[in-house]
């Protein structure tokens, strides 16, 4: 398996610009997650899908972030308009299921940066 | 879930055993203890994870205290590739959990 796939690997862009970020969880995984890492935070979740519906976006941090799941296949996560920081590493981690003992396998991030 | 504390770094010799430390001390019945690692500029890697009893998997041992109230994860013969920060992670294991609170974690440093 290929794992969780996360595009691009990195992006720089200027305040005020639409960012997307892209996820395709592993094949056969339910559940998908966005988080957020930063040096002063650290790893900080952001909203999570199961059967590509929203069921939890508190941790997303305000109405300049959306994400969606179109399909079991594909993830978005968008910031608009984007703000220094905002820079971050942005992960995707899937899991087959919301039992109590799924993994989360996470792909290898994006590297956010604002300037 | 239950807080748990890591030492903030650690060394250990290339080839030696590493033995990660982490006190879970107000760890409930149904909460299971998790160990992730995030290598540099990398996502977390899942690593192991128990209950109760001692677990065992082709990248390391976890061993669980009788009380549950703390555990320590053993890498058995270290790498240089096993340089990383560690994450001991509790979590309830009901369905519909799916929260991972990651804390600071412990920076391993294989030395050669």
């Amino acid at each position: 398996d290929a794992g969780v796939i996360q595009s691009p690997r990195h992006e720089v862009t200027e305040m005020g610009q639409e960012v997307t970020l892209r996820c395709k969880p592993i094949s056969g995984h339910n559940s998908l997650f966005w988080y957020r890492q930063t040096m002063m935070r650290g790893l900080e979740l952001l909203i999570y899908f199961n059967n590509n519906v929203p069921i939890d976006d508190s941790g997303m941090p305000e109405d300049r972030f959306s994400a969606k799941m179109p399909n079991a296949s594909f993830s978005t996560l968008k910031i608009q308009p984007s703000e220094p920081r905002d820079s971050a590493v942005y992960f995707c981690a899937s899991t087959r299921g919301l039992a109590g003992t799924d993994t989360q396998y996470f792909g290898p991030g994006t590297r956010l940066t604002v300037l | 879930d239950a807080k748990t504390t890591q030492p903030t770094s650690m060394d250990c010799a290339e080839g030696r055993a590493a033995n990660l430390p982490c006190n879970h001390s107000t760890i409930s019945g149904n909460e299971y203890v998790y160990w992730y690692r995030q290598i540099h500029s990398q996502g977390p890697q899942y690593i192991i994870h128990g209950l109760k009893n001692n677990e065992t998997n082709e990248m390391a041992s976890l061993i669980i205290t009788e009380d549950r109230k703390s555990s320590t994860l053993i890498l058995p013969h270290a790498t240089l590739r096993d340089t990383a920060v560690y994450y001991c992670i509790v979590r309830v294991a009901e369905f519909g959990s799916y929260q991972l609170t990651f804390g600071k974690g412990t920076k391993l440093s294989v030395i050669p």
